[in-house]
């Protein structure tokens, strides 16, 4: 079993839809999970950071962890279509190491 | 500011060719890493540098694989040798602070596309 699993769609919606990315992961030493966005031919770039559980909002984005089913979250409300691209969740064991990325979730988001 | 760099964009090698491709961080920071992404993969760590000690490289996948920064600042990843499963897309990101200390946002390069044929 890999330490991070993604569905890696692909996932299409129509401008203004909930989207809802999900991550789950094996390692229950994992304290940071983070959300990078990486838009195509590009380098990953960071979106959302989260420590330990909770929910942590940004303008139309919300991250969610729930350590006790090991399970992470990304909601995108209205989405545009600017918002198409690679979401991968990293989570980490520790501050500032070494990232293990999910295999990145696909979205398309039209017009 | 300027961000990472990385060259080459793109790489074409014929299979047993030496290759070498390189990283410019962001100036001031300390950590580097590598990391190899193949395609419809999330990003594999490959090594890890504080300033121009390479303290983790758990995640290069043979002895084919070597990273250096001599000065602490430019890095260059070579590949001896080069084989199919090598034809990846290999990132760079670099980190204001060491590696444990405090999260920190590790920010990406381009890429370097390496196509082995």
């Amino acid at each position: 079993q890999k330490e991070v699993e993604q569905d890696p769609g692909p996932l299409s919606v129509p401008e203004g839809a909930i989207v809802s990315l999900n991550c789950t992961y094996s390692n229950s030493a994992f304290q940071y999970f983070m959300w990078y966005r990486q838009y195509s031919r590009k380098g990953p770039e960071l979106l959302m950071y989260t420590y330990s559980s909770g929910n942590k909002e940004d303008g139309r984005f919300t991250a969610q962890v729930d350590k006790s089913s090991k399970y992470i979250s990304l909601f995108i409300r209205d989405s545009q279509p600017s918002d198409s691209a690679t979401y991968l969740c990293a989570p980490s064991r520790q501050a500032g190491t070494a990232l293990i990325f999910g295999k990145g979730t696909t979205l398309s988001v039209s017009s | 500011g300027a961000g990472v760099s990385q060259s080459p964009r793109y790489k074409v090698a014929k299979r047993g060719q030496d290759v070498a491709l390189r990283c410019d961080p962001i100036s001031g920071h300390v950590s580097l890493f590598w990391y190899q992404q193949a395609l419809g993969q999330g990003p594999e760590f490959l090594t890890y540098f504080q300033n121009e000690a390479q303290l983790d490289k758990s995640g290069l996948p043979s002895d084919r694989f070597f990273a250096e920064r001599p000065e602490g600042s430019v890095s260059t990843l070579k590949i001896q040798r080069t084989q199919q499963e090598d034809s990846a897309v290999y990132l760079c990101a670099s980190s204001l602070v060491v590696w444990g200390a405090v999260q920190e946002t590790q920010y990406f390069g381009p890429g370097t596309r390496l196509l082995v044929l």
